[in-house]
């Protein structure tokens, strides 16, 4: 099974970063996920990483580390519309995902 | 494109009563998932299937039932709710099980 730790809630302002962390333990690895979900609202798919590194896709980042079991989601030049919820999931070796509780992340003006 | 549709949105169920929550697909996927989605827990994988015609348990399957008999649809059944399963369902499904997961709107369901 799998341990996968994220921070309950983050605040910043608008127009800042914010660097979500996930760890993870884990007894097979095929890949991490990051989800975005509003509230009352579906995930959507935001990033996978299955190699070291940094994965850059507009505003959203996401780097991994698999020999720590560490991944973040960078979030740049924040807008309101950012305010969600955002979930790290790991993909075991069988391809089950397992996910965090999520973090809250609240946008202010 | 409609992707993944959940049906009911939304229901009240009497403890022991029974009921089917439907999710349906028009992306061909192959794999499909029900996870549920509870505060502080993040969402848990109750049933999962690979393709049509074989399912199996994920990590809370305990009270709910499955079928796969064909590509689109992806049924999930409580036999006999109680309010435990009081929760938010998402069904998800990939075009294989190696592939990204994408969730439909989700049913709220609550048991009294």
């Amino acid at each position: 099974g799998q341990n996968i730790d994220q921070p309950t809630e983050m605040t910043a302002t608008e127009g800042a970063i914010v660097q979500i962390n996930c760890t993870y333990q884990t007894s097979g690895f095929n890949g991490l996920f990051w989800y975005q979900q509003h509230a009352g609202e579906a995930p959507t798919f935001l990033s996978y990483n299955v190699l070291d590194g940094l994965e850059e896709k507009g505003r959203f980042s996401s780097f991994l580390s698999r020999s720590k079991g560490y991944s973040y989601l960078l979030l740049k030049e924040l807008q309101m519309k950012d305010s969600a919820s955002y979930l790290c999931a790991v993909r075991e070796g069988d391809y089950k995902l397992s996910f965090g509780a999520g973090t809250t992340v609240t946008v202010r003006a | 494109t409609a992707g993944i549709t959940q049906a009911p949105t939304s229901q009240i169920l009497a403890a022991g009563r029974s009921m089917t929550l439907r999710c349906t697909q028009d992306m061909r996927h192959n794999a499909m998932y029900w996870y549920r989605q509870d505060l502080g827990l993040g969402l848990r994988l109750i049933h999962y299937s690979n393709t049509a015609g074989t399912t199996g348990k994920g990590e809370v399957p305990d009270g709910y039932s499955v079928s796969r008999a064909n590509t689109d649809d992806f049924p999930l059944t409580l036999a006999s709710a109680v309010p435990s399963q009081t929760s938010v369902y998402f069904c998800a499904s990939s075009r294989g099980a190696e592939d990204t997961q994408y969730f439909g709107p989700g049913t709220r369901l609550t048991v009294l």
